[in-house]
């Protein structure tokens, strides 16, 4: 059936310090790609989403290439601040109105 | 722009409980949907709604009934609160159009905790 896998959290670096948080994807279907980031007290927000193969999504200075091939869709930041402390979900949303998320993975950074 | 207002932010109740749950977005969405977040899981779908009086099932209906008064808003159930239960509902809308690049815009969340 569908899933995500994704890095187990917490993932905890220093400011500065470059993230990646991975993420494969299981599906018969051919899926947009999502990541969403969630702040305490807060809903999931979207930071971005890729519906084609071999593109990029980017956003704040986060980017994803999906990977069709690899069926990843891995997150990375060249240079975190404590503001990126958040939980950020893969997703996709392979057919219809549903998506299936990962459990998602804590990041926090110190300062 | 938009909103999605969950209320209440936060909910007690007891062991056998029902209890409901409401959701009101004003971005003039069709689709809504209810999800379940604990820690460790993810967010699974209880129930979604694609239209006024729609009511689709998710992964995780079990134990809970919805429903789609209007378009703009969308409730949910608690049939029987279980015990030292405690998760996160979110509420998301999406424009319902767009297939499979429909994003998804979600509620702040209601949190429960059963005594």
């Amino acid at each position: 059936g569908d899933s995500v896998t994704q890095t187990e959290g917490p993932v905890t670096l220093s400011e500065g310090t470059s993230l990646t948080v991975n993420c494969s994807y299981e599906t018969k279907q051919y899926p947009t790609l999502f990541w969403y980031v969630q702040y305490p007290g807060e809903g999931p927000q979207l930071l971005f989403k890729v519906p084609k193969a071999n593109e990029k999504g980017s956003n704040r200075g986060f980017e994803a290439t999906y990977n069709k091939e690899a069926t990843s869709f891995h997150l990375q930041k060249a240079s975190v601040q404590e503001s990126d402390s958040a939980v950020y979900y893969c997703a996709f949303n392979s057919a219809g109105n549903k998506l299936t998320f990962g459990i998602g993975t804590r990041v926090l950074v110190r300062p | 722009g938009g909103i999605i207002t969950q209320t209440p932010k936060f909910l007690i109740g007891q062991e056998g409980q029902k209890l409901t749950l409401k959701c009101q977005q004003n971005f003039n969405h069709d689709t809504m949907y209810w999800y379940r977040q604990d820690s460790g899981k993810g967010l699974r779908l209880i129930y979604y709604s694609i239209t006024e009086n729609d009511l689709q099932k998710g992964d995780l209906s079990e134990g809970y009934d919805a429903s789609r008064e209007k378009k703009s808003s969308f409730s949910l159930t608690v049939t029987s609160a279980q015990k030292n239960e405690m998760a996160v509902f979110l509420c998301a809308s999406s424009t319902g159009t767009g297939g499979s690049q429909d994003t998804q815009y979600f509620g702040p969340g209601t949190r429960l905790l059963v005594l």
